[in-house]
C-alpha cells in the first residue's frame, strides 16, 4: 500500500525556524496535508497543498512541494513555545482515505 | 472550530465487558472515521463509512464493530473489551474537499 514517511523527532530552539520533512510514495496524491495534535486532543488541519502547487504560504507556515521526488516539507517561521505539538503529514488516497505518517514530535528548547 | 464530539473522553473499564465510544458531528459530514493511535504516535484506520447505512472495514484489522444509522452518528463498539484494546481512539469526519475534523479522542484502559 501506500506509504508516508516522516522523522519522528525534531528539536528547535524558540525563534528559529523549524523544517519538519515529509516523503510520500503516492504519485497520483492530489491533495496533501499538514495535521497538528496538541496533548490530549485530536488533529487539527494547519495547511494543505495542491499536487500542482509547488509552495503555500500561510503567515508562519510554509509548505514546499517536490513532486518529482515525493517530498514535501513544512517549515514554521519565528518558532514558538506554542508550536511544541506533533505534526502529522498525510496525502489523499484515491476518492476515499487519507494516509497518514506516524508523525513527528516537534520540541521547542528555551 | 470543528463541531465533533467523542465521549467519554476517558474510560477505565475491565475485561470482558462491552463498551460503545460515542462519535457525533454536527457538520452534516457523510464521511465519518475511526482511528486507533498507539502511544508511540501512529494513526491506524479502523473504520470509515461513506453515509448512512455504510461501513467498511480500514487498514488495520479490529474487533470492533461500527453503525451508521444517523449521518451525525457514528458510534465504535468492542463487544469484550481485552488489555490488548488499551488505545486512544479517534473519531474525524471530512467534508467534500477531504479535510478531515477530529473530535478530541476517547483514552480506552482495559484491565
Amino acid at each position: 500500500g501506500e506509504d508516508v514517511e516522516q522523522s519522528l523527532f525534531l528539536s528547535v530552539r524558540e525563534g528559529d525556524s523549524s523544517v519538519i520533512n515529509c516523503t510520500y510514495t503516492d504519485s497520483s496524491s492530489t491533495y496533501l496535508y499538514w495535521y497538528k495534535q496538541e496533548p490530549g486532543a485530536g488533529l487539527q488541519l494547519l495547511t494543505y497543498i495542491f499536487s500542482n502547487m509547488d509552495m503555500k504560504q500561510d503567515q508562519r507556515l510554509t509548505v514546499l512541494l517536490n513532486k518529482k521526488d515525493k517530498h514535501l516539507s513544512l517549515r514554521i517561521a519565528d518558532t514558538q513555545t506554542g508550536d511544541s505539538a506533533i505534526y502529522f503529514c498525510a496525502e489523499r488516497e484515491g476518492d476515499d482515505k487519507i494516509i497518514f505518517g506516524k508523525g513527528t514530535r516537534l520540541h521547542i528548547l528555551p | 472550530e470543528a463541531d465533533i464530539y467523542q465521549t467519554p473522553r476517558y474510560l477505565v473499564i475491565g475485561t470482558g465487558k462491552k463498551i460503545t465510544l460515542e462519535c457525533s458531528q454536527t457538520m452534516g459530514h457523510d464521511k465519518m472515521y475511526w482511528y486507533q493511535q498507539d502511544p508511540g504516535m501512529e494513526l491506524h484506520l479502523i473504520h470509515y463509512s461513506y453515509g448512512v447505512n455504510s461501513t467498511e472495514k480500514g487498514d488495520l484489522s479490529s474487533e470492533s464493530t461500527v453503525s451508521r444509522i444517523r449521518t451525525e452518528h457514528f458510534p465504535l463498539t468492542l463487544e469484550s473489551a481485552r488489555p490488548s484494546h488499551t488505545s486512544q481512539y479517534l473519531c474525524a469526519s471530512s467534508d467534500r474537499f477531504d479535510e478531515q475534523f477530529f473530535g478530541p479522542g476517547t483514552r480506552l484502559t482495559v484491565l
